[in-house]
């Protein structure tokens, strides 16, 4: 069964350090996402990718963060200079949105970020 | 804005004992209603998409409704495996962004 592929599982870096993501979404999917889980929180959404731009994201998407697809396969989240509060799971996920028929996103298993 | 709220917070059940979690939401044009389930540690595993009122759809023991302002995800003669947070979610203007509720922590004694 297909599946959306993060790497790496869990990343350690100190605090003011630049961090590269990586996901590989489902092959025939089109709109490619990040979202984050604070520990004990909720997920909330963080920014929409398709046709190789931002379609839509969220007040946390600040200058900080960056989304990129530089080849056919991956797609990739950037944090340019971390804080501790970016300590979070990070979740990818792809849909491939058909109107009444399966509009659903998969995630991945997700990366643990720790800012120390 | 969009909201989703779900109630309880926790739920605690024996071993077959039947019950039902509740997700609310606000959300101007509902594209639509998505159940999922989370464990720990893990990334959330989809279950299912509703898009209008009346709409039922079931899986196994689950069985998830909708109504204009609701989605009920029934549960029945739970098993220990059916321990984990359940996610309800919505995409409302667009497809793009889908906003999660806070989840129920369901654990299943047996």
């Amino acid at each position: 069964e297909p599946e959306v592929t993060q790497t790496p599982s869990h990343q350690v870096t100190q605090m003011g350090q630049e961090v590269i993501l990586r996901c590989v979404p489902i092959s025939n999917h089109l709109y490619f996402y990040w979202y984050r889980q604070i520990l004990g929180q909720k997920v909330e959404f963080l920014v929409s990718f398709y046709n190789n731009e931002i379609s839509e994201k969220s007040e946390i998407f600040d200058d900080q963060f960056s989304v990129e697809r530089p080849d056919g396969s991956n797609f990739t989240l950037k944090i340019r200079s971390t804080k501790l509060e970016d300590s979070a799971m990070y979740f990818c996920a792809s849909s491939d949105p058909i109107p009444l028929e399966g509009t659903e996103a998969f995630f991945g298993q997700g990366t643990r970020l720790t800012v120390v | 804005e969009d909201q989703v709220t779900q109630s309880p917070e926790a739920l605690r059940l024996q071993e077959g004992e039947s019950s039902s979690l509740n997700c609310s939401y606000t959300v101007s044009g509902l594209r639509g209603l998505f159940w999922y389930r989370q464990d720990p540690g893990k990334g959330p595993e989809f279950l299912f998409t509703l898009y209008s009122a009346g709409e039922e759809k079931e899986k196994e023991r689950l069985k998830a409704t909708l109504t204009k302002k609701e989605s009920f995800l029934h549960i029945t003669a739970p098993k220990p495996e059916d321990s984990a947070t359940y996610l309800c979610a919505v995409s409302g203007t667009s497809y793009d962004k889908v906003i999660f509720g806070p989840g129920t922590s369901l654990s299943v004694i047996p």
